[in-house]
């Protein structure tokens, strides 16, 4: 079965820093994986898919992802916090890569950007 | 920009009571999907809908939940009888319905649901 393990539940950063949100995944099947970031009192907002076209991802903001299916992983980075980064982030598996299939979340990482 | 919207925003009810969750997906779109993030927890997939039926759902979407996409817009989510585990924020979704993209899903804002 799918999972997804984000290995951080809080983020520190200083603004004008690197951002890193690491996540491990298992899946039987190509996944296709995704970043989705949840702002406070805000729905959730897809920031990049990976759909094994690329490697590296890259999505709005300034964030990418890069994956690497050796060490199961998607870690996000970005290269410089900005303020309006501090929400929640979530990395996601597709069950099956198609329509229709449930999304299976992360338990999320809270970034905190201070200035 | 198209976006999935969602009502009510925020929805408190009394144990037992019927509940209605509303959500208008995004219009060229023909999956859709109900979850659910109890607070403190992960965002669970309850229900995934096409072409007028259920095309897949999970353990915790049991008889007292139901899907229906009652017009060209619409599509609900009905509790029959809440229970205080209920209380959650509730997303709907939407994703377009070939197999390259389909399963990018594009959620709603959410509905805090209180059960007292």
């Amino acid at each position: 079965a799918q999972s997804v393990t984000q290995l951080d539940s809080h983020v520190s950063v200083s603004e004008g820093t690197p951002v890193l949100l690491r996540c491990n995944y298992s899946s039987s099947y190509s996944p296709s994986l995704f970043w989705y970031v949840q702002h406070p009192n805000k729905g959730l907002q897809l920031l990049l898919k990976y759909t094994s076209a690329a490697t590296l991802v890259k999505g709005i903001n300034g964030f990418e992802a890069e994956f690497k299916k050796s060490e199961t992983s998607f870690h996000l980075t970005k290269p410089s916090a900005h303020m309006s980064d501090a929400a929640e982030y979530f990395c996601v598996v597709s069950e099956r890569g198609q329509a229709g299939t449930a999304l299976i979340f992360g338990k999320g990482t809270t970034l905190s950007v201070s200035s | 920009e198209p976006e999935v919207t969602q009502t009510p925003s925020h929805q408190v009810t009394q144990m037992g009571q019927e509940v209605i969750l509303r959500c208008v997906p995004i219009s060229n779109h023909l999956y859709f999907y109900w979850y659910r993030q109890i607070l403190g927890q992960k965002v669970e997939f309850l229900v995934s809908f096409y072409n007028n039926e259920i095309s897949e759902k999970s353990e915790i979407f049991d008889d007292q939940f139901s899907v229906e996409r009652p017009d060209g817009s619409n599509f609900t989510l009905k509790i029959r009888s809440t229970k205080l585990e209920d209380s959650a924020m509730y997303f709907c979704a939407s994703s377009e319905e070939t197999s390259f993209v389909g399963d990018t899903q594009y959620f709603g804002p959410g509905t805090r649901l209180t059960v007292l």
